[in-house]
């Protein structure tokens, strides 16, 4: 099965910006989508096909994906910004999510 | 704006079926382009996808869940659900329902979500 790795946790202090990658093999010619999800809440989609914003979401949050590596950039990082996130593609029918990362705000 | 909400009981003892509706409102679930799915979250773990089914009924699973669970669409009554046989103490976490954009030979992001319900297996 498709395996995406992402860091246990990221930190970031407050107003700077920060990154969560996802890492997979040839990851780059997958669609990545983007998920934050706060404490005992449902997730929320952030980023979909790679870079795209849903409605409602602030261009502060932004994405990429090239090679092996998927990023999400968070500009500005804000209190409300921490969260787990996850990156997820669609692989072979099959829906797969990273195992997440924590982002906290300094 | 689509709206969905889970429903179910909160407990399931070992070796029964479990078994969830999800209640779409705000937009029909035969209209697409959307497969209709679930995601789950044991307590302090990830998000497990287990599967998702179009409205005519072509359904996609988690290989490791695949020989337990079944997820159908009724679209008469707006409602998709899951069922999960011979649940074990491993099946607890909170499940969410969740709408997943259909793609060229399957799905892609999952654009709206169910505010989730916990289902604990007891003994």
């Amino acid at each position: 099965s498709y395996e995406m790795t992402q860091p246990l946790s990221v930190s970031v202090a407050l107003g700077q910006t920060t990154s969560i990658t996802c890492g997979a093999y040839n990851i780059g010619i997958k669609n990545v989508h983007w998920y934050q999800q706060k404490p005992g809440q449902a997730p929320v989609l952030v980023i979909y096909r790679n870079k795209k914003r849903p409605s409602g979401i602030p261009d502060r949050f932004s994405g990429s994906n090239l090679g092996h590596t998927a990023t999400l950039t968070i500009s500005g990082a804000q209190v409300g910004d921490e969260a787990d996130y996850y990156c997820q593609v669609w692989d072979i029918s099959n829906v797969v999510f990273g195992a997440g990362t924590k982002l906290t705000v300094l | 704006q689509l709206q969905l909400r889970e429903s179910g009981p909160g407990q399931v003892k070992a070796s029964e079926t479990l078994s969830l509706t999800c209640t779409a409102s705000g937009g029909y679930i035969d209209l697409g382009p959307s497969y209709w799915g679930w995601v789950r979250q044991a307590p302090g773990k990830g998000l497990e996808w287990i599967g998702n089914s179009f409205y005519s009924g072509t359904t996609y699973y988690n290989p490791s869940l695949r020989s337990r669970a079944t997820i159908s669409v009724d679209t008469s009554m707006n409602e998709f659900y899951l069922k999960l046989a011979s649940v074990t103490a491993a099946d607890t976490a909170v499940y969410y329902c969740a709408r997943h954009v259909a793609a060229v030979g399957g799905s892609e992001q999952l654009d709206s979500w169910g505010q989730g319900i916990l289902v604990t297996v007891s003994s």
